[in-house]
């Protein structure tokens, strides 16, 4: 089955300890989303990618990166986790082009930081 | 500010009853709005959109309204289960990114659906 997939489902971190979180999809879709939600909240964009291009939101801290080595694969970097980092990380893909506006999501990584 | 608002945190309905969810937005150039439904601990699910140009879009048990004058959406769900106990999250797309067509969601901050065998 085509699907977006997400590792690790959970992650815990330490304080400031760089930590990776990694999306896959087989939906050969060209842009790829990483959203934010934390308990309660709507989810937050913080970038996507359509194809190689990338495109931060405004409000996203540059503590938090992005990687896309290929079509398959995107990678969310946070550099320097802090408590407030703690949340519900899902990624997300959609096809792209005019008319195809549905997202499908992971099942997310649940990040702890302790 | 929010510019897609679910007002309703929370809804209990009994199985085989109407569930209607509601969501209201700010923003007229939101032009594509979408429904999602979330289980604990896994990624939002897509259920079923509309295009502003329709007023009512029908995909089995789920039928969704939008009142555009009124600014205003709903997912009717009929009959309602068990199974569809989860949280509801109203979604709406605006912005043309300058990189090619993908778009933003915003999301509304989701309703709470309980439905009571």
């Amino acid at each position: 089955d085509a699907m977006v997939i997400q590792n690790p489902r959970y992650q815990v971190t330490q304080f400031g300890k760089p930590v990776t979180l990694s999306c896959s999809q087989t939906l050969n879709h060209n842009v790829m989303y990483w959203y934010q939600q934390k308990s309660s909240q709507a989810p937050k964009l913080l970038f996507h990618y359509y194809d190689k291009d990338f495109n931060n939101e405004a409000d996203t801290p540059d503590n938090f990166q992005s990687r896309r080595p290929n079509t398959s694969f995107c990678f969310l970097d946070i550099r320097s986790p802090g408590l407030g980092d703690a949340a519900m990380y899902l990624c997300a893909t959609s096809r792209g082009g005019s008319g195809s506006y549905e997202q499908y999501f992971g099942p997310g990584t649940r990040l702890t930081v302790t | 500010d929010q510019q897609v608002k679910q007002n309703s945190p929370s809804l209990s309905v009994q199985e085989g009853r109407i569930s209607i969810l509601n969501c209201d937005y700010t923003n007229s150039m939101f032009d594509y709005f979408l429904w999602y439904k979330k289980y604990p601990a896994e990624g939002p699910t897509f259920l079923i959109s509309i295009s502003s140009i329709k007023d009512k879009n029908e995909d089995g048990r789920f039928t969704v309204f939008l009142n555009k004058s009124a600014k205003h959406l709903s997912l009717h769900i009929v009959p309602s289960q068990p199974g569809d106990s989860a949280v509801y999250f109203c979604a709406a797309i605006e912005r043309l990114f300058s990189s090619g067509s993908a778009r933003q969601l915003t999301f509304g901050s989701g309703t709470q659906l309980t439905v009571l065998p």
